[in-house]
């Protein structure tokens, strides 16, 4: 079963603007972490967010968290060409838990 | 370095054959997964492994089998009974303790003729 669902599912944005996905969820969780994946390759983790903080920061890169409402988002900033690819929500509910994806945002950056 | 290499990259099946997918990591991570991506679409879980000689079902675990015989080893075998088995395989190692955080391989892509 998918725990995430992301929005937009395709978004298209011109270079040095800013980019934001959105996650929603539907269990308690532990974590929630983003990760990226360039077309026809493996997933790389970007940022970990853990269920007592509502915002972190990572270079060009800003998670919020929402408990309350069960979501996240992932914001870019001042975004290149390179940031082109999909970009995943997973959340870990702890322990022995499996690690759940949601359904991913493909994002394109126009040089 | 250190990291995750599965093998094949590519791999063409004839229906009615089985097909073994290679993971193997040299991260001395205790968790290992298999996931499955189809076009356009999100990772679903196929089986994972928290610790050798043991391992679990995920959400699509029918018409898969694995095995766990070693720490740096976890192969995914594609049965004849999967009705549906092209697909993206990606298998991905834990070692961080109580985060869940996942390091993938690259990757292998199934069709099957």
């Amino acid at each position: 079963s998918q725990q995430g669902e992301e929005d937009p599912q395709a978004l298209s944005i011109q270079e040095g603007e800013n980019a934001t996905m959105n996650c929603s969820y539907k269990t308690s969780i532990n974590n929630l972490q983003w990760y990226r994946q360039n077309s026809g390759r493996g997933l790389v983790h970007l940022i970990l967010i853990r269920s007592n903080e509502r915002e972190k920061h990572s270079g060009r890169l800003r998670v919020t968290l929402d408990t309350s409402k069960k979501s996240s988002s992932l914001l870019i900033t001042a975004s290149r060409a390179a940031d082109t690819a999909s970009y995943f929500c997973a959340t870990y509910s702890g322990g022995y838990q499996k690690v759940t994806f949601g359904t991913g945002t493909k994002l394109q950056v126009i040089p | 370095d250190g990291g995750i290499t599965q093998s094949p990259k590519y791999l063409f099946r004839k229906e009615g054959q089985n097909v073994t997918l290679s993971c193997e990591q040299n991260l001395n991570h205790d968790a290992m997964y298999w996931y499955r991506q189809d076009p356009g679409q999100g990772l679903r879980l196929i089986y994972y492994s928290q610790i050798v000689n043991d391992f679990q079902k995920g959400d699509i675990a029918e018409g898969y089998s694995v095995s766990r015989e070693k720490k740096e080893s976890f192969p995914l075998t594609v049965t004849s009974a999967q009705k549906n088995p092209t697909a993206f395989y990606l298998c991905a190692s834990s070692g961080r303790a109580g985060t869940g955080e996942l390091f993938f391989g690259e990757g292998s892509r199934l069709t099957v003729l």
